[in-house]
This record gives structure tokens, C-alpha cells and sequence, in this order.
């Protein structure tokens, strides 16, 4: 079955360390994107990418990075200058935003 | 003002009442709506979309407002497992979709 897959399930990341999240997708979408979801809030957008080897900064970039070296993936990195990275976070995939998103089931990060 | 605003409740309904939620948002350019629901730590999963001419699905009827910018949820014969957070969701353009901070439903028995 098509899907997106996110992993780890858990993550816990010392201060200073930098942690990568994986994101595939085998939907056979052209756009993907991550989103940081804080407890009682909204989504917010941290990176996307409408097509292989391009991708775009979102509302709360600062701190991440992303690449988009094959369509099926797309890792977002945390680095040590996201100062508040414990959140729940979600990757997303789309053929049109029109079509609305799919969601993998995410991966909640956690600072020790 | 916010992009999507939506009440966060909570909505505490019985069982088998109905119940309406709504959500406005603020870009008149906007030409696609849903509605998603996410369960408590899990991920969103896309409930419908909202078109002009309104829509049913079942238990659930969207409708969508284009002159006053508002969109909005009716659950008819609501069951325990509606008992969920119900997110807003309006496309900004450049192919993004822009998610309100979602409405608590619970319904009791």
C-alpha cells in the first residue's frame, strides 16, 4: 500500500546534537513538506519542496535544514541552533494542495 | 489577524447530538478547503474537503461561505469516536495549505 513512512517513531536529542528525521514516500508525489506541531498548537511550516532538488523555506526555517536529493524522500535535520526542538513533527506529501495532504504518522522529538 | 482561526473548544456533546463547528479565514484568494481530524498523537488525516456548493459525507456536511470567509463542520448523530480535534485548513497559494489550531470535540455517553 502507498504511503509515507516517518522514522524514528521517538527521538531524543542531547543539546548540542544534531538529529536527522527520515521521510519517505512512495505516493509518487512531486511535493513534500514538514511541519512542527507544539502541544495545544497548530502546524507550522518548516521547509518544502515542490520538486526534486529545490525546496523552500517556510515560516520557522531557522534551525533546520532539509534536501531533496530523490522525489520518494526528503530528511529534515535539526541542528544545535533550534534552541526549542522538543515537538511533534510531521511530514507531508501532495500531488496539488487542491488534493489536500498526506500525512506519515510522525516522529516526536524530545531534548535530554 | 490570524491566517485560519477556529474556536478550540472543547465541545462537550452527548452522544447522538448534533454539533457545528466553525472556522474563518482571511485570504479571499483562497480557492481550496478541508477539513482534517487528528487524534490525540497521531498524525492529521483528511476528513473532506469543503467545496462552494457545499458537501455531505455520511454523518458530516461541510459548507462554505465565500462572501463572509468562513467555513464550517456539522456532525450529525455524533458517536463516541468522533471524540477527536477537528482542524480548519485553507490553501494560501504556491501550492501550501495553511491549518487552524483545531477545535476539541468530546462526546460522551
Amino acid at each position: 500500500d502507498g504511503g509515507i513512512t516517518q522514522s524514528p517513531k521517538y527521538l531524543f536529542r542531547k543539546e548540542g546534537q544534531n538529529v536527522t528525521l527520515s521521510c519517505e514516500q512512495n505516493l509518487n508525489h512531486d511535493a513534500m513538506y514538514w511541519y512542527r506541531q507544539d502541544p495545544g498548537q497548530g502546524l507550522r511550516l518548516i521547509y518544502y519542496s515542490q520538486i526534486v532538488n529545490d525546496f523552500q523555506k517556510g515560516d520557522i526555517a531557522e534551525g533546520y535544514s532539509v534536501s531533496r536529493e530523490k522525489k520518494e524522500s526528503f530528511p529534515l535535520t535539526v541542528t544545535s541552533a533550534q534552541k526549542n526542538p522538543t515537538a511533534f513533527y510531521l511530514c507531508a506529501s501532495s500531488t496539488r494542495a487542491q488534493d489536500g495532504y498526506t500525512f506519515g504518522s510522525g516522529t516526536r522529538l524530545t531534548v535530554v | 489577524r490570524k491566517e485560519v482561526e477556529q474556536d478550540p473548544g472543547p465541545f462537550n456533546v452527548p452522544e447522538g447530538a448534533t454539533v457545528a463547528f466553525n472556522c474563518t479565514y482571511s485570504n479571499s484568494a483562497s480557492q481550496s478547503f478541508f477539513w482534517y481530524r487528528q487524534d490525540c498523537r497521531k498524525e492529521p488525516k483528511l476528513l473532506m474537503s469543503v467545496y462552494s456548493s457545499g458537501n455531505e459525507d455520511g454523518r458530516f456536511t461541510a459548507q462554505l461561505n465565500r462572501a463572509s470567509q468562513y467555513i464550517s463542520l456539522l456532525i450529525r448523530d455524533s458517536k463516541l469516536s468522533d471524540s477527536a480535534t477537528y482542524l480548519c485548513v485553507v490553501e494560501k497559494g504556491f501550492q501550501k495549505l495553511v491549518f487552524g489550531t483545531g477545535t476539541r470535540l468530546l462526546v460522551s455517553p
